[in-house]
């Protein structure tokens, strides 16, 4: 089955700075990437995503960038804002399976 | 309108009792999950429901039951709670179960055993 690794695990920045968050995946056969965003005492809510035919995608201040090859996909989040402080999921599928399979999770602490 | 609305948000309940937590989603999908999330905000599959139908039972205890009575509703029953029962439950549904279109979750409801 799919394995999602997912890094850091905690990321902590000041207000203005660009934060990265990483993801790598096993089964080359997904093709679905989405971003999910957790705010506290909140359901995940899916902010960007990306599809396997595109390397890059942006949406304002948050971009996503695909590596097939290498089998990884990366969030970015340019001029960080404290509303941005919450839990970032990635996730990986469309390969045929019917398993979700998330990473565990990254906190983004963006202080003022 | 909220998409997909489960009830109740918190539930404080003993061990040995029994609890239900309902779901609904309006959006008309096919597909839809329960996930536990953990103190370490790990997000877990448990079920998927397809059409009504169970497709994924993630080697979940026993005490765990899931209901469909139709496409838009998954409850989740639980039989006998434990102390390690507690976290916060998420219900989410998507257009299908294959894992490619956004899923779309619940506000969680917040379980504690004591």
């Amino acid at each position: 089955g799919e394995n999602v690794e997912q890094h850091p695990s905690t990321l902590s920045v000041q207000e203005g700075d660009s934060a990265v968050i990483k993801c790598t995946y096993s089964d080359s056969a997904s093709n679905y990437f989405p971003w999910y965003k957790q705010e506290l005492g909140k359901g995940p809510q899916l902010i960007i995503d990306i599809r396997s035919n595109v390397g890059e995608k942006k949406d304002q201040r948050i971009a996503v960038t695909l590596n097939k090859t290498a089998k990884h996909f990366s969030l970015h989040i340019t001029e960080t804002q404290p509303e941005d402080s919450a839990v970032y999921f990635c996730a990986a599928g469309g390969g045929g399976s019917y398993i979700p399979t998330f990473g565990r999770g990254t906190s983004l602490i963006v202080h003022p | 309108d909220t998409a997909v609305s489960q009830t109740p948000k918190y539930l404080v309940t003993q061990m040995g009792n029994d609890k239900s937590i309902k779901c609904e989603q309006n959006l008309g999908h096919d597909t839809m999950y329960w996930y536990k999330q953990d103190s370490k905000k790990f997000l877990k599959i448990m079920f998927s429901y397809n059409n009504k139908e169970l497709i994924i039972n993630e080697t979940v205890p026993n005490r765990f039951s899931p209901k469909s009575p139709d496409k838009a509703h998954l409850n989740l029953h639980i039989n006998s709670l434990e102390l390690g029962d507690s976290a916060v439950y998420f219900c989410a549904s998507s257009q299908d179960g294959l894992m490619n279109t956004e899923a779309f979750f619940g506000q969680g409801t917040r379980l504690t055993v004591v």
